[in-house]
């Protein structure tokens, strides 16, 4: 089942833009990760946000974290046409066993 | 270090062949790999997790007689899709990991298989 359910589920943007995703999920979590997809490719891993952090950076990359509404954002500022990709959120299931994957934003940067 | 590699990258084949898809961890010891499936424009879905020497165990709604899943070393695990059908056209993913929590995993670069 899914956890985490990423919006906009799609985003056009212009380079140089700032890029924001939402990530929702269901459960408590240890913490929460982000990755990156190009098309017909692996994953990309982006960035790990601890349960106790509120807001991490990487980069052009910011991530925060609510765990009181259960919620992520993922920022990109000052985007380039290379960001163009599915961006996904991911946390460990219940038991800690496996990853469960949100449903991706699919990011497209034009120049 | 930590790399996962997918063999083939892609695969075509006949409507009820079988194909054969590996995922092996080049510089580290795999004790857990994680198979996912990933249709067009959709998320990654676990299709099952396989410890080394123990038997795979499998999402709800996977087949396990379908998806056959062996992880017979800590370096080498194998996806069968047996009598596979165009349904079955996909892109598999798997990861692994040594030890640890279950975030710490590393993808392979993912196999796209396309049933004719």
């Amino acid at each position: 089942s899914q956890q985490g359910e990423e919006d906009p589920q799609a985003l056009s943007i212009q380079e140089g833009e700032n890029a924001t995703m939402n990530c929702s999920y269901k459960t408590s979590i240890n913490n929460l990760q982000w990755y990156r997809q190009n098309s017909g490719r692996g994953l990309v891993h982006l960035i790990l946000i601890r349960s106790n952090e509120r807001e991490k950076h990487s980069g052009r990359l910011r991530v925060t974290l609510d765990t009181s509404k259960k919620s992520s954002s993922l920022l990109i500022t000052a985007s380039r046409a290379a960001d163009t990709a599915s961006y996904f959120c991911a946390t460990a299931n219940q038991a800690g066993t496996a990853l469960i994957f949100g449903k991706g934003t699919t990011l497209s940067v034009s120049s | 270090g930590a790399v996962v590699s997918q063999h083939p990258s892609r695969v075509i084949c006949k409507s009820g062949t079988s194909v054969k898809i590996e995922c092996r961890s080049l510089d580290f010891q795999a004790t857990t790999m994680f198979w996912y499936r990933q249709f067009p424009k959709q998320s990654l879905m676990l299709m099952a997790t396989s410890n080394e020497g123990s038997k795979a165990t499998y999402e709800q709604g996977v087949e396990k007689d379908k998806f056959l899943i062996n992880h017979a070393s800590l370096t080498l695990s194998t996806l069968t899709v047996t009598s596979a059908h165009p349904e079955d056209s996909s892109f598999y993913i798997c990861s692994a990991k040594s030890g640890g929590a279950v975030e710490t995993q590393y993808f392979g670069p993912g196999t796209r298989l396309l049933v004719l």
